[in-house]
């Protein structure tokens, strides 16, 4: 069945320090989605990247679509504490019907 | 222009109860998919719907959870017997269609006791 993994699954930064979370699928990916979850609330859409090699920005957050489909990145430059939360990405299925969730990373920023 | 809805937001059933939560999708949208989330773990998947359908639910448990999408009303996610093991955040989220993002809504955290 549909595999996303995502590294790492925690990540403690200095406030101002950069971050990145990779995300891999089993399989190629029609398209990937990122979302974002602050603790305790409910996961919130972010971006959508669907061509092969495909980069978007949005302010400080650059997101990727690797040339193969089959993973994905999600870099910020510069975090800040509003920058707390899980972040997942999901990958469209086989069947195209749903998304599968990666397993997210947890990211605590310092002040 | 209220987003996915949700409820309750919290439940609470003993062993063996049953256990419904409803989802009013996003006006426009069609599309229902519930997930489950256990602390400090992803989101997943369990179940798609539209309208009086069920497209897939391949992650659904074969026995005591059922769901449905009818078509006035919202969609259902129904488990009979709770068992402990059942205490989670069931997310529902909707969309215009498939490879469209989804709209999540506030989740019910069920709890078994």
């Amino acid at each position: 069945g549909q595999q996303v993994m995502q590294i790492p699954q925690y990540q403690h930064v200095q406030e101002g320090e950069d971050f990145t979370t990779y995300c891999n699928s089993s399989t190629t990916l029609s398209n990937i989605q990122w979302y974002k979850q602050r603790p305790g609330g409910h996961p919130v859409f972010l971006i959508q990247l669907v061509k092969s090699g495909e980069v978007k920005k949005q302010k400080r957050l650059t997101f990727q679509f690797g040339e193969a489909k089959k993973n994905s990145s999600l870099h910020i430059t510069a975090t800040q504490t509003t920058d707390v939360g899980t972040y997942f990405c999901a990958g469209l299925g086989d069947t195209g019907n749903q998304f599968y969730f990666g397993t997210g990373t947890s990211l605590t920023v310092i002040p | 222009n209220a987003g996915v809805m949700q409820n309750p937001r919290h439940l609470v059933r003993r062993r063996g109860q049953e256990a419904r939560l409803r989802c009013s999708p996003m006006k426009g949208h069609s599309h229902v998919y519930w997930y489950r989330q256990l602390p400090e773990e992803g989101l997943k998947f369990m179940v798609y719907l539209q309208k009086e359908n069920i497209i897939d639910e391949s992650g659904m448990p074969k026995e005591r959870f059922s769901a449905e999408f009818p078509k006035e009303g919202p969609s259902i996610l129904r488990i009979q017997q709770v068992v402990r093991g059942d205490s989670a955040a069931y997310f529902c989220a909707s969309s215009l269609g498939t490879g469209n993002g989804y709209t999540f809504g506030s989740g019910t955290r069920l709890t078994v006791v």
